[in-house]
């Protein structure tokens, strides 16, 4: 079925650690994005990539990097984790830039202590 | 600054109708979209709109004001599975989405 894919679904980390959340889009889609979502807030959007070898700054991109080395990948780095990035992360996709509806994935529930 | 503005929460009963108001301000405007959020999933889509007027697909409708700012989600012959956030983005003049924090829509029996 072709969709998102992220990993891992949930995950516990200590804080000083460094993690990555996985992406991956099977629909050949150029622009890709990671938001994190907290109670009350909306969808705030981390970094994002228009096409393969760019990416791009968002709203809250202290913290985390991230890396587009081909269409399919969008991997996000926190590397050192702290507990206010504590928060369920969703990937997304989109045909282009400016086209079309976002597709997310499942999300990823992290949890740093 | 830009802003979404949507009510917190809202509750109504199966089978009735329920709208749910987004107004916005923001630089620019390159289309609002709806989405729908069910709790521990990602959002789905739901409509698009980006010339003043309705759009309607089945049961869901989405209205759009460019002039006021203003968009409405309507929701008819309202189910229990209805019950879910539901999402309200625009596209700003940089292409990209801003959002708001979501209506969170209780379905009573």
């Amino acid at each position: 079925i072709a969709g998102i894919t992220q990993a891992p679904t949930s995950q516990i980390l200590a804080a000083g650690r460094r993690m990555t959340l996985r992406c991956t889009q099977d629909m050949r889609h150029n622009a890709m994005y990671w938001y994190r979502q907290d109670l009350g807030l909306g969808l705030r959007l981390i970094h994002y990539s228009n096409t393969a070898g760019t990416t791009g700054k968002g709203e809250v991109p202290d913290g985390y990097s991230v890396s587009r080395a081909n269409t399919d990948d969008f991997p996000l780095t926190l590397a050192s984790a702290v507990p206010s990035q504590t928060s369920v992360y969703f990937c997304a996709s989109s045909p282009g830039a400016s086209t079309g509806e976002l597709f997310f994935g499942e999300g990823s529930r992290l949890t740093v202590l | 600054g830009q802003n979404i503005d949507q009510p917190t929460e809202m509750t109504a009963t199966e089978g009735a109708i329920v709208q749910i108001n987004c107004t916005y301000q923001t630089s620019g405007f390159n289309g609002l979209f709806w989405y729908q959020q069910h709790a521990g999933e990602a959002p789905t889509f739901l409509s698009y709109n980006v010339l003043d007027g309705l759009e309607e697909k089945g049961r869901f409708s989405s209205f759009l004001s460019r002039s006021k700012g203003y968009s409405y989600l309507l929701l008819k012959e309202l189910q229990m599975k209805d019950s879910a956030s539901y999402l309200c983005a625009v596209r700003d003049s940089n292409y990209q989405l801003i959002w708001g924090a979501g209506t969170k829509l209780i379905i009573k029996p």
